[in-house]
């Protein structure tokens, strides 16, 4: 089944305290992205991927690195968690990230920075 | 910029009726796509219909349609025959050339039975 997958779902930490949100896909999709939701401004897109080794800034990348070192996984790093990175996570890919195409998501990751 | 605006924070609709959200959306391009995105309360996003913005024709998914108006950039859902499953969180959203895909803030819809 052609799918994103993200692990953790959910996940509650302290600031300060690194860690690592996973992104999957099994669909041979070069274009690959990261969104955080937040009530009432939609999702934002943080980081993104054209192809591997080749990852540009969204618009909020403040706090956040990921890497494209394999064209199915693009990871999410958050070095020092702060509250304010509470949010709801999601990854989507794309075959080419062209506008024409369709980005299909992840089922998202819950996270909670106390 | 591009900017998306859903000016519905909040809506309902009985069961079997017709329901419509609004989307504008502020761009200078001339080629892009438009989506309406699906978020049940699973939390998943759901591709509901996209459009294209060179065709004229309202693109349409069984009870899901548009309303394309390009000189006024504005992108409406119409939901006709609403069920239960429906209700959910829509999210309009913009892709220009390159990858920049910007969403609106959200309709909470409810279908009430």
């Amino acid at each position: 089944e052609a799918q994103v997958t993200q692990n953790p779902r959910y996940l509650i930490t302290v600031t300060g305290k690194k860690l690592t949100v996973t992104c999957s896909q099994n669909m041979n999709h070069e274009y690959m992205s990261w969104y955080r939701q937040d009530p009432g401004l939609g999702l934002r897109q943080i980081y993104y991927s054209m192809n591997v080794e080749v990852t540009d800034k969204g618009d909020v990348p403040e706090g956040y690195k990921v890497s494209r070192k394999e064209k199915r996984n693009f990871p999410l790093i958050l070095e020092s968690p702060s509250p304010n990175q509470t949010s709801l996570y999601f990854c989507a890919s794309s075959l080419a990230g062209t506008y024409q195409e369709t980005q299909y998501f992840g089922p998202g990751t819950r996270l909670l920075v106390l | 910029a591009q900017t998306v605006t859903q000016s519905q924070p909040e809506m309902s609709v009985q069961e079997a009726e017709t329901v419509t959200l609004s989307c504008t959306y502020d761009t200078s391009e001339n080629n892009y796509y438009l989506f309406w995105y699906k978020q049940p309360p699973s939390r998943q996003m759901i591709l509901v219909i996209r459009q294209e913005a060179y065709k004229q024709q309202n693109a349409t998914e069984n009870r899901f349609s548009v309303n394309f108006q390009k000189a006024a950039k504005s992108f409406s859902l119409k939901i006709s025959d609403s069920q239960l499953g429906d209700t959910a969180m829509y999210f309009c959203a913009f892709m220009k050339h390159g990858n920049d895909m910007r969403f609106g803030a959200g309709t909470r819809l409810t279908v009430k039975p």
